[in-house]
């Protein structure tokens, strides 16, 4: 089965600079990846994903690139703030036509960005 | 606002009886989905629900189960809890290529 490897496991960095995690998959099928943030007692947030068939998606401060021949995905978030400290979570799936029930997610990140 | 709520947000039990959450989504949200995550873990995949039938399932044992309802809401049983099953169960419903998640329930085996 599908297995998501995410590193590192914790990550502290200063406020305004760039925070980079990242996510190796095993299961070559998986074609959608998205990356979740998760603050402490709270539900797992979306903050952006991509599809196998892009290389590179941005979003204000937050990336995401894909090697699919690699086999890895990578967050990154340039000019951090205190509010970006959180777990952030990268998952695999296979889409079959929008549903995406099916997550096989990483163990975490734990990102804290100090003031 | 996801739009997808669960009950109860806390509730604790003890080893060997049973327990049932509920998660309630959106009309139209015909997917929805069950994971389990323990304390400073990812969230692992327990099984989906398409139009009332199960069609994904992960790694958990038959005493885990669930049904989903007509209203768009579901349910997931667990029997004879163990004290490894104390974590967060989060409901997840699909729409348009999104996964919206609930806030979870968090259930404590003593």
């Amino acid at each position: 089965g599908e297995n998501v490897e995410q590193h590192p496991s914790t990550l502290s960095v200063q406020e305004g600079d760039s925070a980079v995690i990242k996510c190796t998959y095993s299961d070559s099928a998986s074609n959608y990846f998205p990356w979740y943030k998760q603050e402490l007692g709270k539900r797992p947030q979306l903050i952006i994903d991509i599809r196998s068939n892009v290389g590179e998606k941005k979003d204000q401060r937050i990336a995401v690139t894909l090697n699919k021949t690699a086999k890895h995905f990578s967050l990154h978030i340039t000019e951090t703030q205190p509010e970006d400290s959180a777990v952030y979570f990268c998952a695999a799936a296979r889409d079959y036509g929008g549903s995406q029930g099916n997550l096989i997610f990483g163990k975490g990140t734990k990102l804290s960005v100090k003031p | 606002e996801t739009g997808v709520t669960q009950s109860p947000t806390h509730l604790i039990k003890t080893r060997g009886q049973q327990v049932t959450l509920r998660c309630s989504s959106q009309s139209g949200h015909n997917t929805v989905s069950w994971y389990q995550q323990a304390l400073g873990q990812g969230p692992q995949f327990i099984f989906q629900y398409y139009r009332e039938e199960e069609n994904g399932r992960g790694n958990f044992p038959p005493r885990f189960s669930g049904l989903q309802f007509p209203n768009y809401s579901s349910e997931l049983n667990v029997n004879a809890l163990e004290l490894d099953d104390s974590a967060l169960y989060l409901c997840a419903s699909s729409y348009l290529g999104e996964l919206f998640f609930g806030e979870g329930s968090r259930l404590t085996v003593l």
